[in-house]
């Protein structure tokens, strides 16, 4: 099974300023057939399923602020939120699709200072 | 403008079984990846299963073999996720979730309509 570890755990970052999330597979998620990785951040706010953020590491799902945006390829990937809002408080999680088990990372608590 | 939508919440007996159900409304799940994902209270989110249209396969877990089986009604567009065997450690809220796969390379590019989840609790 592909392990994914997220860090920190948590972070609590002053509103306009940025947030940064690191997700590290324990092996390569990038499909050399399409040059894709499959690798999705999630936003999960207490009381809702999750929401789809970014897929392919780097590209924004429709209707997300472009304030979020991820980087990285293979193993080593980032989510970023360039001006923390308010509204961004919540859990995040990376997810690869590369190979069945889908897994997540066990998640990374945003939180204002 | 499709949603899912999940059936409500149980309580069981350990050792009893629950099957929760997740229908698209205004769509189907027919060629879309299907997965199943559960949250413990206060826990993340961790994937039960799901199902690979393009291959028509369905895969779960290894934790939840043999006590886990996912199953689509095409010509209702619902799918089901039935857990036997329950116990304590199954009380969670249980999510379905729709994906797509713009290059049919059989792999999820992401899942972007998700049910709004089931609360399973589980109590002698």
């Amino acid at each position: 099974d592909i392990v994914m570890t997220q860090s920190p755990d948590s972070l609590a970052v002053s509103l306009g300023e940025r947030a940064t999330i690191t997700c590290r597979s324990s092996q390569s998620v990038l499909y050399s057939s399409n040059n894709k990785n499959y690798l999705a951040w999630y936003q999960q706010k207490p009381g809702q399923p999750p929401q789809l953020l970014i897929y392919w590491a780097s590209t924004r799902a429709s209707g997300v602020p472009d304030r979020f945006s991820g980087s990285g390829s293979g193993t080593d990937f980032t989510l970023t939120i360039s001006s923390l809002q308010a509204e961004d408080v919540a859990v995040y999680y990376c997810q690869q699709s590369y190979t069945t088990p889908w897994t997540f990372g066990q998640g990374t608590k945003v939180e204002i200072k | 403008q499709v949603q899912v939508v999940q059936s409500g919440a149980e309580v069981k007996k350990p050792g009893s079984s629950v099957k929760v159900s997740c229908k698209a409304s205004g769509g189907t799940f027919s060629r879309y990846a299907l997965t199943w994902v559960r949250q413990a209270p206060g826990q993340g989110l961790e994937w039960m299963g799901g199902i690979i249209p393009i291959f028509g396969t369905i895969h779960y877990a290894r934790k939840f073999q043999g006590r886990v089986t996912i199953t689509t009604v095409q010509s209702t567009s619902t799918a089901y996720m039935e857990l036997r065997s329950l116990r304590s450690e199954d009380t969670a809220v249980y999510y379905c979730a729709r994906g797509f796969d713009a290059y049919g390379s059989g792999r999820p590019d992401g899942f972007d309509i998700w049910g709004q989840g089931t609360m399973v609790t589980v109590s002698s």
